[in-house]
């Protein structure tokens, strides 16, 4: 089945830095990637959407300049948090899709935890 | 606005019996898909089945299957033969033509089986 590797799968970091999450889809082409956000307990929040060669899409309330997202290959996209701080300490996922149709499944990374100290 | 419920925040069930996890949806579109994933403590989100809004018989995948009522607009997870390794957060999702083809994700059910 398609497969989607996120890297890392945890990364702690000082207040401050910056981090780079990586979400690859391994078997198939995407055009399109989505990143979330997950609080615990929570369901997932959908952040932006990234499609390969333009601008992602953020959502409302989603600072851009905050989360950088390139989708640079049909195959990669990338979420940086910049300047990050411990309010960003979160579960980040990625998913991804090999058509933009209302029947094609999205398949997940495995996550990012990211802790900010 | 796309919108996914689900009503139950928690169920219990014991190991060997079938369970079903509640799902309704909100789309005015004739077009839509709906799928559930099981995300277990670890994070993982794991694709379980998938039901179109075209299609005549309800989805089956293994211990799966999907209740699937358009008129009620209901899509309910049922699982047989309950195992320990079911117990997960599982999450009711449309992918709503309206929405754009983004997700729309339900609030979850945590689910958790027991001897």
């Amino acid at each position: 089945g398609a497969v989607v590797s996120q890297h890392p799968s945890w990364v702690i970091c000082k207040s401050g830095t910056s981090v780079k999450i990586e979400c690859r889809s391994l078997d198939f082409q995407a055009t399109t990637m989505f990143w979330y956000r997950q609080f615990p307990k929570q369901s997932l929040m959908l952040m932006a959407t990234s499609n390969e060669g333009s601008k992602a899409t953020y959502e409302q309330g989603v600072e851009k300049d905050k989360f950088l997202i390139n989708h640079a290959s049909l195959t990669l996209s990338t979420l940086t948090v910049t300047s990050a701080h411990p309010e960003d300490s979160s579960f980040y996922i990625c998913s991804a899709s090999g058509g933009s149709s209302y029947n094609s499944p999205l398949h997940f990374g495995n996550g990012t935890r990211l802790t900010v100290t | 606005a796309q919108k996914i419920t689900q009503t139950q925040p928690g169920m219990f069930v014991q190991e060997k019996e079938a369970v079903t996890l509640d799902c309704t949806y909100d789309t005015s579109d004739p077009s839509y898909g709906l799928f559930w994933y099981k995300q277990p403590s670890s994070g993982e989100m794991i694709f379980l089945i998938y039901q179109g809004s075209y299609d005549q018989q309800n989805a089956t995948e293994g211990r799966y299957s999907l209740n699937f009522q358009k008129a009620r607009k209901s899509a309910n997870l049922v699982i047989s033969a309950s195992q320990l390794g079911d117990s997960a957060m599982y999450f009711c999702v449309g992918r709503l033509t309206g929405g754009g083809n983004k997700l729309t994700f339900g609030t979850g059910t945590q689910l958790k089986v027991e001897l």
